[in-house]
């Protein structure tokens, strides 16, 4: 089962914006969120119901509705300008699999 | 705090076997809440699951490489890796290794697990 992502979204400085992961994994498994900005690894933002691991700020948040995963950042930074992806078990537990990739620019 | 860096040769040949480390350092890799896990990154692409170890060394890996990839624990060495057969040039790529909690359940009744710590990652090129 995949995971699906808009490829790129846009948010104005200061303003909030809403990323979403769909996938049939996602009516029963909860999303991890993951930051990456260019030549880093990724750094993981949100897991479980609605997690932050330590030093993520408040403002990153997610939510899960049917088959969406939504990864929401109120107030959005310059510094949060990078590629977003989620990840999820699929249905036969033993696997895991990324979403496509979301390119978050900040106006 | 934890960390974990890989390593290997930078340059595999087409049809030769890519073999990557990852040393873990100020932790143990023999904890048992913990799976250790390798993904990997195309130049320009997204980021593809490719397996993950416990360190018992009960594995599970990505369908769509597991008939090419071997992973093993030296829980002695505080060390897992991985070994990909048969390489083309669509393996060439960043390879990053991971901790990877183990399956949780929250009080809703769903699972979730995560990819919580990173190593900074190491670029193999195949080409001959």
């Amino acid at each position: 089962s995949e995971l699906t992502q808009d490829p790129a979204v846009s948010v104005a400085l200061g303003q909030t914006v809403r990323i979403t992961c769909q996938g049939d994994n996602l009516r029963s498994y909860y999303a991890s969120w993951y930051q990456q900005k260019p030549g880093q690894a990724p750094v993981l933002v949100i897991f479980g119901e609605n997690n932050r691991p330590s030093g993520i700020p408040d403002r990153f948040s997610g939510s899960s509705s049917g088959n969406t995963a939504s990864l929401t950042i109120t107030g959005a930074q310059a510094e949060d300008e990078a590629d977003y992806y989620c990840n999820s078990r699929d249905t036969s537990v033993s696997r895991n699999v990324f979403g496509t990739g979301t390119k978050l620019t900040v106006l | 705090q934890l960390q974990l860096q890989e390593s290997g040769p930078g340059l595999v040949k087409p049809s030769e076997t890519l073999s990557l480390t990852c040393t873990v350092s100020g932790g143990s890799i023999s904890s048992s809440d913990y799976n250790w896990g390798w993904i990997r990154q195309p130049p320009g692409k997204g980021l593809e699951w490719i397996g993950s170890i416990y360190y018992t060394g009960s594995t599970f890996y990505n369908p769509s490489l597991n008939s090419r990839v071997t992973m093993s624990v030296d829980t002695s060495k505080n060390q897992f890796s991985l070994k990909l057969y048969s390489v083309t040039a669509a393996d060439t790529a960043v390879y990053y290794c991971a901790r990877h909690p183990l399956l949780l359940v929250a009080a809703t009744g769903w699972g979730y697990d995560a990819f919580d710590i990173w190593g900074q990652g190491t670029l193999v090129t195949v080409s001959s």
